[in-house]
């Protein structure tokens, strides 16, 4: 069974204060592993796809990274905009192709 | 953009009533998947279908069925609505297993 635990649950940062959102993952087969932001009330919205450890995507102040237990979501000199819930997921390479997903971390980055 | 609309952002039932959750894309996307959202529990996968009239159950089917007439509506239905169905439920939709997944700004269940 695909299972995807993030850390931590909640986080709370200083405008530009950097960090790291940590999401470990088991799965038969990694086909993908995915990002998301949750903003309060609306549907998780997609950031990255990682593929292959040792991968590195970026959109702005966030960097993703995979290794082959674990993805960060890296974090630079964040704003208040950044405050959101984000979740990862992944996907599996063999029988269901649907999304296993996280349970989320939550983070709110006070002026 | 793609655009997913579920019909209705808050309900409130009583319990053992039928309840139907549409949701409708207009990007052609042969994906399209029902999760539930709970505090602590994160996304938990219902049911998903992957063509018209096919269906497969997720982690969590029980006490829920889907239809899928048309390609671009999938929807959830609650026979008899519990209290334990209290949720926030969130439509998705995808081409082909992409894992990109697009979604509506879900539908707020409150069972009395």
């Amino acid at each position: 069974e695909d299972q995807v635990t993030q850390s931590p649950e909640a986080l709370r940062l200083q405008e530009g204060e950097s960090s790291s959102l940590n999401c470990s993952y088991t799965v038969s087969g990694l086909r993908g592993l995915f990002w998301y932001r949750q903003d309060p009330g609306k549907g998780p919205e997609f950031l990255f796809t990682l593929y292959s450890a040792g991968e590195e995507k970026e959109k702005e102040r966030l960097k993703a990274t995979l290794t082959k237990k674990e993805s960060f979501l890296h974090i630079t000199a964040p704003k208040p905009e950044d405050s959101a819930t984000y979740l990862c997921a992944v996907q599996a390479n063999t029988g269901r192709r649907a999304l296993t997903f996280g349970s989320g971390t939550r983070l709110q980055v006070q002026p | 953009d793609v655009k997913v609309t579920q019909s209705s952002r808050y309900l409130v039932k009583r319990t053992g009533e039928k309840v139907f959750l549409e949701c409708v894309q207009d990007m052609d996307h042969e994906n399209m998947f029902w999760y539930r959202q709970d505090p602590g529990l994160g996304l938990r996968l219902i049911y998903f279908s992957y063509d018209v009239k096919m269906k497969e159950k997720g982690d969590i089917p029980e006490g829920y069925s889907v239809s899928r007439e048309k390609k671009e509506r999938f929807s959830l239905i609650l026979e008899s609505a519990s209290t334990n169905q209290t949720s926030m439920y969130l439509c998705a939709s995808s081409i082909s297993w992409t894992g990109e997944l697009f979604f509506g700004e879900g539908s707020r269940l409150t069972v009395l």
